[in-house]
Parts: C-alpha cells; sequence; structure tokens
C-alpha cells in the first residue's frame, strides 16, 4: 500500500543545531507539503513542491528551508534550531485536493 | 485579517445523537472545503471535500453544508458513536492558490456512551 512516512518520529536537539526531517512518500504524488502545528494554532505552512526542483516558500518559513531531488522525498532543514521552533511537523502529499499526511515529528528544541 | 475559525472549546454529544461542528471563514473567495479527522498523536485523515457551488455533500453517516453566503461550513456526524471522538479541522483551498490549504484549528469532539 502507499503511504507517506516521516523521520524520526521524535527528536530533541539544542539551539542553534541544524536539523533535518525526512518525509518520504510512495503515492507519486507531484504535490508535498510541510507544516507545523502547535496547539491553538491550524496547520501553518512552511515550505511547499510541485515536483523535482521545485520549492516555494509557505506562511512560515523563516529559519526552514527544503529541496526536492525526486519525486518522493521532500526533507525539511532548520538551519539554526531555535526553541520557537519547537512543534509537531507534518509533511503531506496530494495529487490534486485531498491531502495525505504522515505521523508527524514531535521536535522539541532546548 | 484573513482567518478561519472553529470553536475552540470541546463539544460533547451523547451517543446516538448528531453532532454538528462550525467552520467560518473570512475575506476568502474559497474554491472548495474540506474535513478532515486527526487522532491523538497521528497527522489529519481526509474526510469530504465540497465545492463553492455545491451546498451538500454526504458520505455514509457524514453530511458537510457550505454556505458561501454566510461564510460558513457545517458538519454533520448522524447517529454518533465513542469512535468518532477525535479532533476535526476544516480546510479551506482559495481561488487560484495551487492547493494550498488554510487551516482551521480544529474542534475536539467527544461523544459519551
Amino acid at each position: 500500500d502507499a503511504e507517506i512516512t516521516q523521520s524520526p518520529r521524535h527528536k530533541i536537539t539544542e539551539t542553534g543545531r541544524q536539523v533535518t526531517l525526512a518525509c518520504h512518500q510512495t503515492w507519486n504524488h507531484n504535490n508535498m507539503f510541510w507544516y507545523r502545528q502547535d496547539l491553538g494554532h491550524g496547520l501553518r505552512l512552511i515550505h511547499y513542491s510541485y515536483g523535482v526542483q521545485d520549492t516555494n516558500k509557505g506562511e512560515v518559513s523563516d529559519g526552514y528551508s527544503v529541496s526536492r531531488s525526486n519525486t518522493e522525498d521532500l526533507p525539511l532543514t532548520l538551519e539554526s534550531a531555535a526553541s520557537s521552533q519547537t512543534s509537531v511537523y507534518f509533511c503531506a502529499s496530494s495529487d490534486l485536493y485531498e491531502q495525505y499526511f504522515g505521523p508527524g515529528t514531535r521536535l522539541t528544541v532546548t | 485579517s484573513q482567518k478561519i475559525e472553529q470553536n475552540s472549546e470541546a463539544l460533547n454529544i451523547q451517543e446516538g445523537k448528531t453532532a454538528t461542528l462550525t467552520c467560518n471563514y473570512t475575506n476568502y473567495s474559497p474554491a472548495y472545503l474540506q474535513w478532515y479527522r486527526q487522532d491523538p498523536g497521528r497527522g489529519p485523515v481526509f474526510l469530504l471535500l465540497i465545492r463553492e457551488n455545491e451546498k451538500e455533500k454526504r458520505k455514509e453517516r457524514l453530511k458537510v453544508t457550505f454556505d458561501t453566503t454566510l461564510k460558513q461550513s457545517l458538519f454533520h456526524i448522524t447517529a454518533s458513536q465513542p469512535a468518532d471522538s477525535a479532533t476535526y479541522l476544516c480546510a479551506l483551498d482559495v481561488k487560484d492558490s495551487n492547493y494550498q490549504l488554510i487551516w482551521g484549528a480544529g474542534t475536539k469532539l467527544i461523544i459519551k456512551p
């Protein structure tokens, strides 16, 4: 069965460190998205991609970067982790409208 | 400012009754609206999509309405069951946004036996 996976599921890191969160989908979807979810907020879009070599900034992209070298993967990098980036991160993919989500990565920046 | 609002307080419903959740938005021109279910520790799961020119959509025990004049969508679960307990998120696709969604914060639904 097709799926979307994220790793690690939990991560604790220190302020200032570079962190990369992995996202891998086997749906063969062109569209991929990274969100963060914080209490009291809706999912907020960090970055998104419509295909290989395409990346775009979302609503809350400062301090984050992505790259898309193949259809399956969209890794999210925190260049220099800050405490404000403590959150749950979700990756999603879509063909058209419906988005399929991964299980999430809980990131704590100490 | 542009925003989507869902009831932040949990909704407690007796098993067997109909649960109704509300999603209101301002200052958007929607193409369609989606509803998702999210269980603790998991990613959201798609439930239903309704387009701007549709008034109502049904899927088994689920029904969604969309009133672009009132800028509101209602999500109904009939004959509710404890297994329906979860957080329900609405997401709005704005015209010409290329599949980007604007999300509400979600409403927690608790179905009591």
